[in-house]
């Protein structure tokens, strides 16, 4: 009940394509869904995050969508840059506390 | 704002060896947090500091793992002795401090520490 499942493992794209990573939960007290982007050799750095009491939320070039009945949030990337190429992580945690449950994380290719 | 420092960068020891990773964190900072980050998972974690106390070590191996943050302040994660699987990148983040208002606090994440156990 712990784990967060993000998928695809990998996902290469071509400038300006639309990338979807995909994060799925099972417990139910999680309120929390924040989006990391980590750059090699560096760590992970917040994108945006978002709870459960809204279906979607933007900034910028990045939007998540959020479905609380599927238990399931995604991380949708508008006008992919060859810059975007990192590792993303999904995480989420319980209301009440900042223990952050990470997902196993999705590198992206943007290819100019 | 100076980020999250650690180091050293990269270590190489091997196994049954002890070794120690160094934080600072970002000044005023209240909450410190060790993460463990195994090549091709995220990051999970190991221990959190609310100031000078812990606040949650419930994934911490404390038969060879121990962690400190002496004065509220910087903090030390060792390891002793070092086995195979703990090679891993060690990553020490902070936050302002713990719920204040019952929303999730960010946290700030310094570059981490590569360990290699040979």
């Amino acid at each position: 009940q712990q784990q967060v499942k993000q998928s695809p493992q990998s996902l290469i794209v071509q400038k300006g394509g639309i990338p979807i990573i995909n994060c799925a939960y099972e417990n139910t007290a999680f309120d929390y869904f924040p989006w990391y982007q980590q750059f090699p050799g560096k760590g992970p750095a917040l994108l945006i995050a978002i709870r459960p009491d809204v279906s979607e939320k933007k900034e910028g070039r990045f939007t998540i969508s959020f479905n609380k009945s599927a238990k399931q949030f995604s991380l949708h990337i508008m006008d992919s840059q060859p810059g975007d190429s990192a590792t993303y992580f999904c995480a989420a945690s319980k209301h009440n506390t900042d223990k952050l449950i990470f997902g196993t994380g999705t590198r992206l290719q943007v290819f100019p | 704002e100076a980020g999250v420092a650690q180091s050293p960068r990269y270590k190489i020891i091997e196994k049954r060896q002890s070794v120690a990773f160094w934080c600072n964190p970002i000044s005023g900072h209240a909450t410190l947090y060790w993460y463990q980050q195994i090549l091709g998972q995220g990051p999970k974690l190991l221990i959190q500091f609310q100031n000078n106390g812990v606040v949650d070590d419930s994934q911490l191996p404390k038969d060879r793992f121990s962690a400190e943050r002496l004065k509220g302040v910087d903090s030390t994660l060792k390891i002793q002795p070092a086995k195979l699987e703990d090679s891993a990148v060690y990553l020490c983040a902070s936050s302002l401090f713990l719920l204040a208002s019952g929303d999730q606090e960010t946290q700030y994440f310094g570059p981490g520490t590569r360990l290699l156990v040979l």
